[in-house]
């Protein structure tokens, strides 16, 4: 069965800071794909950042990147130099072949920027 | 363009009675699916609607829950009977079309946040 697994019910980080959010997936599908979504207060899911099972290098935009390690089943977000509107839950979500159109979700991260 | 609009944002209603909550989707996007998200928790899947064809509604909760989705467009979620443990916030999403593609990145509403007394 398909799942998604992020250990991280909760971070601080300090503002300007690096952080890293961990996923953990687990699929027999060789074609997959793992998305990150920003949910701040307000309760809007933001897309940030997709990566497909056989990109060959690791996704970025802009300060999000995706540290994909394909063997280990994992695909963590990195979000570089924090700023407080960076604070937000942020949800790992997969959508696999035989899954079709839906997409399988963690639990989500609450990450707190700390001025 | 305009992003995906869900009305209304807030929605208190007592046990029993009958709820609308309303979704207008990305213009030219044919996938769209409603989400219900608990207090802390992560989505639940409960209703995909794919241009024409049958929607898949394999994760409404009960028979109390019901969606249709007016010319490929507009979606209304319709929750009868309500109970307290329909209190969540009902996200709506919608896609460009392309069924089943694995990169098919969703574009979520506000959501609409209900309570039931």
């Amino acid at each position: 069965a398909q799942k998604i697994t992020q250990t991280q019910p909760g971070m601080f980080v300090q503002e300007k800071e690096a952080v890293t959010l961990d996923c953990t997936y687990d699929t027999s599908d060789p074609s997959y794909g793992l998305f990150w979504y920003k949910q701040p207060s307000s309760g809007e899911m933001i897309f940030l950042i997709y990566q497909g099972s056989y990109d060959q290098q690791n996704a970025t935009e802009g300060r999000y990147s995706l540290n994909f390690q394909k063997a280990r089943k994992s695909a963590n977000l990195v979000i570089s130099a924090s700023q407080l509107g960076d604070s937000a839950m942020y949800f790992c979500a997969m959508r696999a072949m035989d899954s079709n159109y839906q997409l399988i979700w963690g639990a989500g991260t609450k990450l707190i920027i700390k001025p | 363009g305009a992003g995906v609009s869900q009305s209304p944002s807030n929605k208190v209603t007592e046990k029993g009675k009958d709820v609308e909550l309303r979704c207008d989707p990305i213009s030219g996007h044919t996938a769209l699916y409603w989400y219900r998200q608990s207090l802390g928790q992560g989505l639940e899947f409960l209703i995909y609607f794919q241009g024409n064809s049958a929607p898949d509604k394999s994760g409404l909760p009960s028979d109390r829950f019901s969606a249709e989705r007016t010319g490929g467009s507009v979606s209304t979620l319709t929750i009868q009977r309500t109970q307290q443990e329909d209190s969540a916030v009902y996200l709506c999403a919608s896609s460009w079309p392309s069924d089943g593609v694995i990169h098919d990145t969703q574009y979520f509403g506000p959501g609409t946040r209900l309570t039931v007394l």
